[in-house]
């Protein structure tokens, strides 16, 4: 079974610093893919980056950057330099390779980003 | 590439009464997701189709769900019997299954109110 955890309901950063988004995931699977996404106040998804289980390499996307430490389970967001338009829902997403599984979503963080 | 399109955007509904809820994929996307998402949580898997073919459907959602994809391309979710717990966003997505790194394109969802 897949599960995915976010621990963080909410967070206030300072405009310009870098922010940390928690996520720890559960899988029986050698091969999954980890991904986040970005819904703010007008309620679209985006689609903000991957990393697959394999990937050797921490995945990149501009400012956004996956701190992917597999032996913890973890797949933590890292903002750069945030942003008044950072302030959204923050959601981290898995699924398995093993069978033609699904993604599925864990419950959230609220960054709010502070002038 | 148009995205993905859902309607209704609005339904109210009355309880009991049953409900049908319409989603048009990017066209050359193999699979569809239907998620629901109520205030401050993360959307909850409901079911997907690869194709014509539904692959999933999530334990915890009741007989009175459906979902179809007839001839792979569009989907519909239909509700029956509705009770005031359904009320929430019905979310569509679809994407290309081609391996890894499945990016999700979602829809502006169907928000759903059962009186």
């Amino acid at each position: 079974a897949q599960k995915i955890t976010q621990t963080q309901p909410g967070m206030f950063v300072q405009e310009k610093e870098a922010v940390t988004l928690d996520c720890t995931y559960d899988t029986s699977d050698q091969s999954y893919g980890l991904f986040w996404y970005k819904q703010p106040s007008s309620g679209e998804m985006i689609f903000l980056i991957y990393q697959g289980s394999y990937d050797e390499q921490n995945a990149t996307e501009g400012r956004y950057s996956l701190n992917f430490q597999k032996a913890r389970k973890s797949a933590n967001l890292v903002i750069s330099a945030s942003q008044l338009g950072d302030s959204a829902m923050y959601f981290c997403a898995m699924t398995q390779y093993s069978s033609a599984s699904k993604i599925i979503f864990g419950s959230g963080t609220r960054l709010s980003i502070r002038p | 590439d148009t995205g993905v399109s859902q309607n209704p955007r609005h339904k109210i509904t009355k309880r009991g009464q049953n409900v049908t809820f319409r989603c048009d994929p990017i066209s050359e996307h193999n699979r569809l997701y239907w998620y629901r998402q109520t205030l401050g949580q993360g959307p909850e898997f409901l079911t997907y189709f690869q194709n014509e073919a539904q692959l999933e459907k999530s334990r915890l959602l009741s007989d009175r769900f459906s979902a179809e994809r007839p001839k792979g391309s569009f989907s519909t979710l239909e509700i029956q019997r509705t009770e005031q717990g359904d009320s929430a966003m019905y979310l569509c997505a679809s994407s290309s299954h081609e391996g890894t790194n499945e990016k999700l394109f979602f829809g502006s969802g169907t928000q759903l109110s059962v009186l």
